[in-house]
């Protein structure tokens, strides 16, 4: 089966510095990578979507780049803010794999926390 | 324009007991999945859809059953509740990923925070 791994630990960062988070995947590789974000007590909301044959994604502060090679995503916030507090969970999505099922198949997360 | 609707917010069971969480969505979104998750665990799938009348398995099915009557609603039971079952659950719902062009994110309710006595 598919399997997602994302650091557990905390990533603590100072204010307008740029966080680094990692996603890595194992077994076969997915045609589509999606990043959500989750505040404490709310569901996840959607950040961005990178396809396998996109290097890199841009939105505002947030950057996704995709290495199918490596089998890893790296999520960087630039600029980072006390708001950027949250955990930011990496999604396989599996659509055009038939033998996937078409599932969205979520890491553990990464809780950031950025100080003022 | 609500989004996904789950109900109920919280509950306590009991060992031994049966519930039926509820999702609605009004985004006309033909798949809707459900969710559990729990502390270093991440989100875990345990059941989908793909459309209405239609159901697979996750990654963690056992003590769960859903139904898919209407396009708008999914239902999760647990037919006899155990304290493994403690968890927060989350409903998501999206497009058809059929299209390889969609930008198609899951749109995720408020959760239900669930507890097994």
């Amino acid at each position: 089966s598919q399997k997602i791994e994302q650091n557990s630990e905390a990533l603590n960062i100072q204010e307008g510095k740029t966080a680094t988070l990692t996603c890595n995947y194992t077994n076969y590789s997915p045609a589509y990578l999606q990043w959500y974000r989750q505040d404490p007590g709310r569901g996840p909301v959607f950040l961005l979507l990178i396809r396998e044959n996109e290097k890199e994604k841009r939105k505002e502060r947030l950057k996704v780049t995709f290495d199918t090679t490596l089998k890893q995503s790296l999520f960087h916030i630039t600029a980072s803010q006390p708001a950027d507090s949250a955990t930011y969970l990496c999604a396989l999505d599996s659509r055009v794999i038939k033998a996937a099922g078409n599932k969205l198949t979520f890491g553990g997360g990464t809780r950031v926390l950025v100080k003022p | 324009n609500a989004g996904v609707t789950q109900t109920p917010k919280f509950r306590v069971l009991k060992t031994g007991q049966s519930m039926t969480l509820l999702c609605a969505q009004d985004m006309n979104h033909e798949y809707m999945y459900w969710y559990r998750q729990d502390p270093g665990m991440g989100l875990r799938l345990i059941h989908y859809s793909v459309g209405e009348g239609t159901t697979a398995k996750g990654e963690v099915p056992d003590g769960y059953n859903v139904s898919r009557l209407k396009k708008q609603n999914f239902l999760l039971g647990l037919e006899s509740a155990a304290p493994s079952q403690t968890s927060v659950y989350f409903c998501a719902s999206s497009y058809s990923r059929t299209d390889p062009d969609m930008n198609t994110e899951a749109f995720f309710g408020q959760g239900t925070r669930l507890t097994v006595v």
